[in-house]
């Protein structure tokens, strides 16, 4: 079985300081990681995913995200963090032997606000 | 514009009347499935749809029904719709059954059953 947790319900920062939101995995097999960011009243936007090699994957509106096996995390980042940032951010994962389905398993959730 | 739809996007009902969202994606998707979103549990994968006339439960299936008779559709049905299925529904699309292909998620269906 495949299990995502986000420890934080909420991370408040102010702008232009980095922001961080944690994410911890557990799979049976390789791990296939993804963020994805909801705003206000949309739906789920891809932000971007780790499927095999460089530990520290690039994504949309310069977040980022480092894959640490070791200690089965994903964390997002953000250098600078902006207003526009603040936001629902979900972590999933999908394990690599459950080819069936092809389901993604989500964490609960963070929600990110970004103070002036 | 490559998009998935769904509607309605706000939907409120009563216990036991029958209701269907309707979802239709552009991309010539071959998988297709349906989330629930609730505060605290994040998104739990209702059906899913390898392909036409493909379809099979996932996490919390019960309640649910759906079909796929074309590539682009995928409507949720609630047969008789209780008030624990009061929920934000996304509907979502993927390439292929691979692994590593991104999902791409509709707008999502804010349903409430009184």
């Amino acid at each position: 079985a495949q299990s995502v947790a986000q420890p934080e319900d909420q991370v408040n920062v102010a702008e232009g300081n980095p922001l961080t939101v944690k994410c911890t995995y557990s799979v049976s097999g390789n791990p296939y990681l993804f963020w994805y960011v909801q705003y206000p009243n949309r739906g789920l936007q891809f932000l971007l995913k780790y499927i095999t090699g460089d530990n520290l994957v690039k994504g949309s509106y310069g977040f980022e995200a480092e894959f640490n096996k070791s200690q089965t995390s994903f964390h997002l980042k953000k250098p600078s963090a902006l207003v526009s940032d603040s936001a629902l951010y979900f972590c999933a994962v999908r394990d690599q032997r459950e080819a069936a389905g092809n389901k993604l398993t989500f964490g609960g959730g963070t929600r990110v606000l970004v103070k002036p | 514009e490559a998009q998935v739809t769904q509607n309605p996007r706000y939907l409120i009902t009563v216990t036991g009347k029958k209701l269907t969202v309707t979802c239709s994606q552009n991309m010539n998707h071959e998988y297709m499935s349906w989330y629930r979103q609730d505060p605290g549990l994040g998104l739990r994968q209702i059906y899913y749809s390898m392909n036409v006339e493909v379809t099979d439960k996932g996490d919390v299936p019960e309640g649910y029904k759906v079909s796929r008779k074309e590539k682009r559709n995928f409507p949720l049905i609630l047969e008789s719709p209780s008030p624990n299925q009061t929920s934000l529904y996304f509907c979502a699309s993927t390439s292929g059954p691979f692994s590593t292909d991104t999902q791409y998620f509709g707008p999502g269906t804010r349903l409430t059953v009184l």
